[in-house]
């Protein structure tokens, strides 16, 4: 059965410094497509960067990248020179491209991320 | 640059109301979806479509029904609207579910409050 886990609850991260976010996923299907979302106070959800499971390279947007570790399962974000407007709620999630889901996201629990000025 | 449309944003019921959700998107996207968004959870399928005149549920629909005449609504049902309801409601569409047209688009979120 696919699912996610992000396993910090919370983080603290100083204005202007990286962070990263864990992601780990469990899956059977050799095609997937793994997703970042940022979910601010305000609670609309924001697609931030996707990632193929065919994809050699790590996926890059901006100031945001994910480092995939496929052999780990781990689809992790990094969020570099962090900046007050980067908290927010932040949740992983997998898209199985021939499963029987007919390519439904499957969420994390999410990482809430504060940055400190 | 309308994307995914929801409403209402705000809304509150009383036990064993009915009321349904929209949700429209004009992205001529074939897959749509309903999720629900419990405080401090990520989010679950109420129901899907993968296209005008096919639905199917997910992992939460009792209590919920859908329907998708055409490519661009999708609305939610709720009958006998019960506390357990109360929640964040999510439509969410993509044009694909692989290649360049999957990411799923989300609209801004329908909070609903059953008392």
């Amino acid at each position: 059965a696919q699912k996610i886990t992000q396993t910090q609850p919370g983080m603290f991260v100083q204005e202007k410094e990286a962070v990263t976010l864990d992601c780990t996923y469990d899956t059977s299907d050799q095609s997937y497509g793994l997703f970042w979302y940022k979910q601010p106070s305000s609670g609309e959800m924001i697609f931030l960067i996707y990632q193929g499971s065919y994809d050699e390279q790590n996926a890059t947007e901006g100031r945001y990248s994910l480092n995939f570790q496929k052999a780990r399962k781990s689809a992790n974000l990094v969020i570099s020179a962090s900046q007050l407007g980067d908290s927010a709620m932040y949740f992983c999630a997998m898209r199985e491209i021939y499963g029987g889901s007919q390519g439904n996201l499957i969420f994390g629990k999410g990482t809430k991320l504060s940055v400190k000025p | 640059n309308a994307g995914v449309t929801q409403t209402p944003k705000f809304r509150i019921l009383k036990i064993g109301q009915s009321m349904t959700l929209q949700c429209t998107q004009d992205m001529n996207h074939n897959y749509m979806y309903w999720y629900r968004q419990d405080p401090g959870m990520g989010l679950k399928l109420i129901y899907y479509s993968v296209g005008a005149g096919i639905t199917d549920k997910g992992e939460v629909p009792n209590g919920y029904n859908v329907s998708r005449s055409t490519t661009e609504d999708f609305p939610l049902r709720l009958e006998l609207a019960a506390p357990s309801q109360t929640s964040v409601y999510f439509c969410a569409s993509s044009y694909s579910v692989s290649g360049s047209g999957n990411t799923i688009y989300f609209g801004e979120g329908s909070w609903l409050t059953v008392v």
